[in-house]
């Protein structure tokens, strides 16, 4: 059991550049989120999914952009990096609505220079 | 509009000692409430959930936790603390009709041998 994998685990990223961070998830989920977590702040959502084709803005949305062409993926875009999206990103699933728990992939540690 | 509160940063318990990690909540709606834990470098784990019934819920690892509606407060709870309990706790919260969570910032245990 994969579960929700992401990549990379940790990356490195100039003022202004771009990059994707992968998600997927092997459970046939139909809900997926994007979240940041700063410290002291707890998880922001950023972008959220209720099934393929069909994406929505979360708290924070602004400097990413999403897409879900198939059930298994949701990648987060980023462009333009700002030192404000130095954060840790975590993505999730659930089945319909979460009633029984979201399962989160392990993080993607991005930083800002 | 929703929102947690974990009004306690850190709690630091000795081990065999219970422990309580604190929660309030606000929501228009029903609650559902959750509980996850994080530990170093990972993603959150599911620990346990409120939707309806019962308002003491029993959830992995021997905690469990009280849905109080009056006071607006599901705090997680442990009879006797593990050292290995030591970890980032998280409350959530979303409305029954819903399915996005909205985070507490967290909560640090600490759990000395």
């Amino acid at each position: 059991n994969a579960g929700v994998t992401q990549t990379p685990k940790f990356r490195i990223l100039k003022i202004g550049q771009s990059m994707t961070l992968q998600c997927t998830q092997d459970m046939n989920h139909n809900y997926m989120y994007w979240y940041r977590q700063d410290p002291g702040m707890g998880l922001k959502l950023i972008y959220y999914s209720v099934g393929a084709g069909i994406t929505d803005k979360g708290e924070v949305p602004n400097g990413y952009n999403v897409s879900r062409s198939t059930t298994e993926d949701f990648p987060l875009r980023l462009e333009l990096a700002a030192p404000s999206q130095t954060s840790v990103y975590f993505c999730a699933s659930s089945r319909n609505r979460g009633d029984y728990g979201y399962t989160f992939g392990s993080g993607t540690r991005l930083t800002v220079v | 509009a929703q929102s947690v509160a974990q009004p306690e940063d850190q709690v630091n318990v000795a081990e065999g000692n219970p422990l309580t990690v604190k929660c309030t909540y606000s929501v228009s709606g029903n609650p559902y409430l959750f509980w996850y834990v994080q530990y170093p470098n990972r993603g959150l784990q599911f620990l346990l959930k409120y939707i309806t019934g019962d308002n003491l819920v029993k959830g992995s690892y021997g905690f469990e936790a009280e849905f109080n509606k009056s006071q607006t407060s599901f705090h997680l709870k442990k009879p006797s603390a593990l050292v290995s309990d030591s970890a980032l706790y998280f409350c959530a919260v979303r409305v029954s009709i819903d399915y996005k969570l909205s985070f507490g910032a967290g909560t640090t245990v600490t759990v000395r041998a």
